[in-house]
């Protein structure tokens, strides 16, 4: 049972524009919540989080937003830019569990074309 | 530079034989982490440790093995009984949150596991 959807395996945007990548999640105890950027033969490297006190949360290019009584958060990314192009993985986590473990959805290849 | 070294990049295993992959970390972490990302899936939780000389299984934990004897070093090792062993695994780590603080794990650069 996936607690953490990613439904869109890959997305295709042109240079310039805004990408949109979605995540759904079932938990409702999930409270922290990430995005990470993949690229093949690499690990993860950490992009933003947004805690669910908050709704939304901007760093540069990228912002993140949480809806969280649709259990939806979505990562925008505004200029994309072809460097852009990778793996997106959208992660949650139940910090009131008393650990930190993240439940990671499937990813999303994001191709931004020049 | 501050990170996390994962070792070797690529391992081959024959059929029926133990293996050890390698993590250490300089960041000064408390938790570390161990997934593994089979192609088309999200990363999946093997092992993680909050603290050394202590840690719990994840989500996959069967046919893996951890030990947590320093706090830079977070070794896994993949043994006989794991039926299915071929995939990426990644090493991870973080400051382990107190009082609700949020704090991002960091990841490295994986080693890919093949048997012969």
């Amino acid at each position: 049972d996936q607690q953490v959807k990613q439904n869109s395996p890959s997305l295709s945007v042109q240079e310039g524009r805004i990408s949109i990548l979605n995540c759904d999640y079932t938990n409702s105890m999930f409270d922290y919540f990430l995005w990470y950027k993949k690229y093949p033969a690499e690990g993860p490297t950490f992009l933003i989080s947004i805690s669910s006190i908050k709704d939304k949360n901007e760093d540069g290019r990228f912002t993140v937003f949480l809806n969280k009584s649709a259990k939806h958060l979505s990562l925008h990314i505004v200029p994309s830019q072809p460097g852009d192009s990778a793996v997106y993985f959208c992660a949650a986590a139940d910090t009131g569990a008393g650990s930190y473990q993240l439940t990671f959805g499937k990813g999303t290849k994001l191709s931004v074309i020049p | 530079d501050g990170g996390i070294t994962q070792s070797p990049k690529y391992l081959f295993r024959k059929e029926g034989q133990n293996v050890t992959l390698s993590c250490e970390q300089n960041l000064n972490h408390d938790a570390m982490y161990w997934y593994r990302q089979d192609p088309g899936q999200g990363l999946r939780l093997i092992y993680y440790s909050q603290i050394v000389n202590d840690f719990q299984k994840g989500d996959i934990a069967e046919g893996y093995s951890v030990s947590r004897e320093k706090k830079e070093s977070f070794p896994l090792t993949v043994t006989s009984a794991q039926k299915n062993p071929t995939a990426f695994y990644l090493c991870a780590s973080s400051i382990w949150g107190r009082g609700g603080e949020n704090q991002p794990q960091h990841f490295g650069d994986g080693t890919r596991l093949s048997i012969l």
